[in-house]
């Protein structure tokens, strides 16, 4: 069955770096556009990120634009998400998602936390 | 503020019928028929319910469903249940640079 687990959330520092994982299995990772949304603790969703299946076409929220990177490996069957420059407001869980159409979230993981704090 | 906009809170009684409000704009909602709706219960993950405004996933209930009219769009359940009683989000590809915006979610609550 499609399964997607994030890892590497955890509690970091204003300004520090932190590097998301989500781990695809159970159909074929280089197939589909893949993204990252967020939700801080009782708020509601908010989209991050986008890539698509080869890697070539990326969107980013205007909130996270120049600090996150979003990348993939196919071979790997992993997506990244490299956050730099980390703020208070970026404390939330993130969730990894298959896109299986346009703008359509099909298939969601668990999601890791991430804390920003001094 | 979300790019879309959803009533804070529904309610309605078990077997009763309530309807979901998603407003946006012609750069969104009302210029294009990518308009999702996800359920999400307690400390779980999203799930999809509909997609493409009105098309349901394999294995959701035919009690769920979506329409658009203009700039807004609406997530209807009919013969409500316990179950039911969740979060549930829009969302909408956008012309913007964003890509897809949600909104800010609805609380149902069944009486």
């Amino acid at each position: 069955q499609v399964q997607l687990v994030e890892s590497g959330g955890g509690l970091v520092k204003p300004g520090g770096s932190l590097r998301l994982s989500c781990a695809a299995s159970g159909f074929t990772f280089s197939d589909y556009y893949m993204s990252w949304i967020r939700q801080a603790p009782g708020k509601g969703l908010e989209w991050v990120s986008y890539i698509s299946s080869s890697g070539s076409t990326i969107y980013y929220a205007d909130s996270v634009k120049g600090r996150f990177t979003i990348s993939r490996d196919n071979a790997k069957n992993s997506l990244y998400l490299q956050m730099n420059s980390l703020r208070a407001e970026d404390t939330a869980v993130y969730y990894c998602a298959r896109a299986g159409l346009v703008a359509t979230l099909d298939c969601w993981g668990q999601g890791t936390l991430v804390t920003v704090s001094s | 503020q979300s790019a879309l906009t959803q009533p804070a809170s529904v309610s309605g009684s078990p077997g009763q019928s309530i309807t979901i409000s998603c407003t946006g704009t012609s750069s969104d909602v009302g210029g294009y028929n990518y308009v999702s709706w996800y359920q999400q219960h307690p400390g779980k993950a999203p799930k999809l319910m509909i997609y493409d405004v009105s098309n349901r996933p394999s294995g959701v209930s035919n009690r769920f469903s979506g329409s658009k009219s203009g700039n807004t769009a609406s997530l209807t359940i009919s013969g409500l249940q316990a179950e039911d009683e969740a979060d549930y989000y829009c969302s909408s590809y956008t012309s913007s640079s964003t890509y897809v915006v949600f909104g800010g979610g609805t609380k149902l609550t069944v009486l």
